[in-house]
Formats: C-alpha cells, structure tokens, sequence
C-alpha cells in the first residue's frame, strides 16, 4: 500500500501526558499538511511542512504543538501536556508540490482521560 | 464565522432518492474542491472545480461551480447506501502553501 500512512491509528493518553502522532506520506511526496477535525465537524489546518522545514504553521496552537518532517523518517506531531481538549482526530495528508492534489491518511484518534 | 459554509448539515434519506448538498461562500475562489469521508477513514478527493459554471459528473454524482464561483453543489441521483458518508466542500487557503480550508461537512445517510 503506498498511500500516507498514520499511526497510531488509536491513542489514549492522561492529562499531562505526551502525544505523539506519526504520518509517512506517499513516496514521491515531500510536502506534508496536518489537519484536526473535531466530531461533526470539518477539518482544520495545523500546519504545512516539507523535508526539515516548516513552511506555514499558521494553525497551531501557540503552545504545546509542535510539528517536523526530518530528512529521514516519518512527520511527526507531537502534543506535550495534553487536555481533554485535544481529544481530536487529528488527519495527515501529502503531495509532490504545493499546487498538486492532497493525499490523506486514515487518521490518529486521540483521546484524552 | 465559516468562509464556507455547507447546508444541509444532515441528510437522512432513502435508497433511490436524489438529494443536493450545497457549499456556499461570499469569497471568489480560483477552484472548489469536493471530499468524501467515510467513519474511521480519510477525506477522499472526488473532483476539483475550476471555471465558473462547469459542471462535472462522476457517475450519479453531478457537481456544478457557481458562475460568480462562490459557491458549489453536489447532486446525487438515486443515492445508494454506498453513498452515506460526510461529504466536505473545501478550498486552497493560500496560493503558496496549498493549505486547504473545509467547510464543516453534510452527512449524508442513505437508508436501505
């Protein structure tokens, strides 16, 4: 299967704890989104990234979120001190360029106790 | 406030019905994009649209741009349970970044 790949696909942390979430996009792809969607809602973008560089993170929160797309390995977005609001479903997606079709993954559902 | 903003929020319809599900906005776009996203999986793209007044089929799927191309809609003809799912009409949010911005969905349940 060569589509984007997330994982976990389910993640249940405490209060307080870290998340990490994991996104390999398509090969070819270098251009990685992170989207957040709430229940019944749309999804909203977090931030764009391509290899090593953060491109546009105009959707994160100002603190705790922090996102990266090293030069080898998965994007990872990480969430420190998690509350119950983070409880999310939080999507990856990717493409070969900035103008070109996203590819999305299945998804993390995080949930917070 | 929602740049777009989708109606009806909820469908819940017979099998052979048709049904419309519209995206609209006071923003001009270059193009409209229409996901569909089913529970427990990704958005997946169903088509772009690009000049005002196209319209494009996919199957019993008919999507129509709006002249002005501020807005969008989305005709299914005799739905199928296949078809349930949320549908999400979205838009490039910058010209240099190709983040995307979504409306916040219709969820359409097409009943056996």
């Amino acid at each position: 299967n060569a589509g984007v790949m997330q994982n976990p696909r389910h993640l249940v942390r405490r209060r307080g704890q870290e998340a990490r979430l994991r996104c390999s996009p398509m090969k070819g792809h270098s251009h990685v989104y992170w989207y957040r969607q709430l229940p019944e809602e749309g999804l909203k973008f977090m931030v764009y990234l391509q290899k090593e560089n953060i491109i546009d993170e105009s959707g994160m929160p100002k603190e705790r979120f922090s996102a990266e797309f090293p030069k080898e390995g998965p994007s990872i977005l990480r969430i420190q001190q998690v509350v119950r609001g983070d409880s999310a479903a939080y999507f990856c997606a990717s493409s070969n360029s900035n103008n070109q079709p996203q590819h999305f993954g299945d998804g993390t559902r995080l949930s917070i106790l | 406030t929602q740049l777009l903003e989708q109606s009806p929020q909820f469908l819940s319809i017979q099998e052979g019905e048709n049904l419309t599900v519209y995206c609209n906005s006071s923003s001009v776009f270059s193009s409209l994009q229409w996901y569909r996203q089913e529970p427990g999986e990704g958005p997946v793209l169903l088509v772009t649209v690009v000049t005002g007044g196209e319209v494009k089929k996919l199957k019993r799927l008919t999507f129509q741009f709006g002249d002005a191309r501020k807005d969008s809609s989305l005709h299914i003809t005799a739905a199928q349970p296949g078809d349930t799912g949320l549908y999400l009409c979205a838009v490039d949010g910058s010209s240099n970044t190709g983040k995307l911005i979504f409306g916040q969905g219709t969820t359409l349940q097409v009943k056996p």
